[in-house]
């Protein structure tokens, strides 16, 4: 099993640019979520899903969209990504409450 | 006020010593707590769930104090490879939230 994988490791962006982050699951996982992870700030949830087809938004959603068409990937957008959207993306997913797993991680620069 | 609260240290500790980390939380509804384990540049990984009654993992032990809204981490005999951020966690109808993380360095 592969479990959590991210798709890209790495990626510089220009103000205004968009892009896709890719979260992949060979778990069956039925909960995904997106946190970002900045310096001194820990962990903050961007959004999550409960199960394919359903998104909801966590402690710090603006700017971000989120998809889950299928139960093994959660996508997370950037439309118009702005030098405060500079930080460590980590994807996770669980199946029950005791234990979540986290992808490699997504580092992202705006200019 | 922040959700939930660590010290960010750095603890520089030497090699054998007994190490104990607080965390604090402020929603009273939370329902489970968690330690979790980061190296540098790494993913973060579950060290262990913390239970009501306490619970002890070799050389780890980690504690809840509902009244007081804080859990612990008490790490005994720290080795050079204990040095990474500790994370606390807690959970709350589906979401997660996080400490930023407490700095432990294991010095020979």
């Amino acid at each position: 099993n592969a479990g959590v994988t991210q798709t890209p490791k790495f990626r510089v962006l220009k103000t205004g640019q968009s892009m896709t982050l890719l979260c992949a699951q060979d778990m069956n996982h039925e909960y995904m979520y997106w946190y970002r992870q900045d310096p001194g700030m820990g962990l903050r949830l961007i959004h999550y899903s409960v199960g394919e087809g359903t998104t909801a938004k966590g402690e710090v959603p603006d700017g971000y969209n989120v998809s889950r068409l299928k139960k093994q990937n959660f996508l997370l957008g950037l439309e118009s990504a702005a030098p405060s959207q500079t930080s460590v993306y980590f994807c996770a997913s669980r199946w029950d409450i005791n234990e979540q797993f986290f992808g490699p991680g997504t580092r992202l620069t705006v200019l | 006020r922040k959700e939930v609260e660590q010290d960010p240290g750095p603890f520089n500790v030497p090699e054998g010593a007994t190490v104990a980390f607080n965390c604090t939380y402020s929603n009273s509804a939370s329902q489970s707590f968690f330690w979790y384990r980061q190296d540098c540049r790494k993913e973060p990984k579950l060290l262990m769930s913390v239970y009501s009654s306490g619970n002890e993992d070799g050389r780890f032990t980690a504690q809840l104090n509902r009244a007081s809204q804080y859990i612990s981490l008490l790490i005994r005999d720290s080795k050079l490879s204990d040095s990474a951020t500790y994370l606390c966690s807690f959970y709350n109808f589906n979401k997660f939230y996080f400490g930023s993380g407490t700095k432990l360095n294991v010095k020979p």
